[in-house]
């Protein structure tokens, strides 16, 4: 399940489930949605985008969803494994070149 | 490797010390963005810089500072520091592809820790 622990929330799961990561933004003006991966000890990495538009984008295993009635983005991740134990964030991309991360999200696989 | 560079990866230094943090984008890239990152948060835009010009200003505190030079490397000064401004301080240089054109995705460095004691 999800839990809010001291910092970021975390979010646990059984190698081989689906994980579902959620975000809410805040500019109902963005024009594109980010999530990106960071694992430990590294920078965050790029994994999947949505323009604005779109309600659905899927990649390899993964899939976000956009639902701009309640400004709410998620990440999907099918049959998670433990090298996707990871903090996750999204983020909203407005008039062009600025870019807020939203809190992110720690989830940690158990094998 | 992703191709910005950020040095030092590690830095521990006292409280009211000035140190400066380095950041070479990916080639090509025009824009600098400069986050922070404390223990087990979540990453508090500083600034950016597009093209040498300061672009947008986040959190940035009086005390730290920035510059994109003509080469594009950028630097991050931090001065009269305090403990609580230990954390991971990571540079991102923009790529303006992703999956659609007009998407701003960052490309990060590995990120600089500051230990201040």
């Amino acid at each position: 399940g999800e839990s809010v622990g001291l910092h970021l929330p975390t979010l646990s799961v059984q190698e081989g489930d689906n994980s579902i990561i959620n975000c809410a933004y805040s500019n109902s003006a963005s024009d594109y949605f980010i999530w990106y991966k960071q694992e430990s000890g590294k920078g965050p990495q790029f994994i999947i985008d949505i323009r604005s538009n779109m309600d659905k984008r899927q990649g390899q295993r993964v899939t976000v969803l956009l639902n701009k009635t309640v400004k709410h983005l998620s990440l999907q991740i099918a049959a998670t494994q433990p090298g996707d134990s990871a903090v996750y964030f999204c983020a909203e991309n407005t008039g062009g070149f600025k870019t807020i991360f939203g809190a992110g999200t720690r989830l940690f696989v158990k094998a | 490797d992703s191709g910005v560079t950020q040095t030092p990866k590690h830095l521990i230094t006292a409280t009211g010390q000035r140190v400066t943090l380095r950041c070479s984008p990916r080639s090509g890239d025009l824009s600098v963005y400069w986050y922070q990152q404390s223990l087990d948060q979540g990453l508090q835009f500083l600034i950016q810089y597009y093209n040498g010009e300061e672009r947008a200003k986040g959190n940035i505190l009086e005390r730290f500072s920035a510059q994109q030079f003509p080469d594009l490397h950028s630097e991050l000064n931090l001065s009269s520091l305090e403990l609580g401004d230990s954390a991971l301080y990571f540079c991102a240089s923009s790529v303006v592809i992703g999956s659609f054109s007009g998407a701003n995705v960052l490309t990060f460095g590995a990120g600089s820790r500051l230990t201040v004691l």
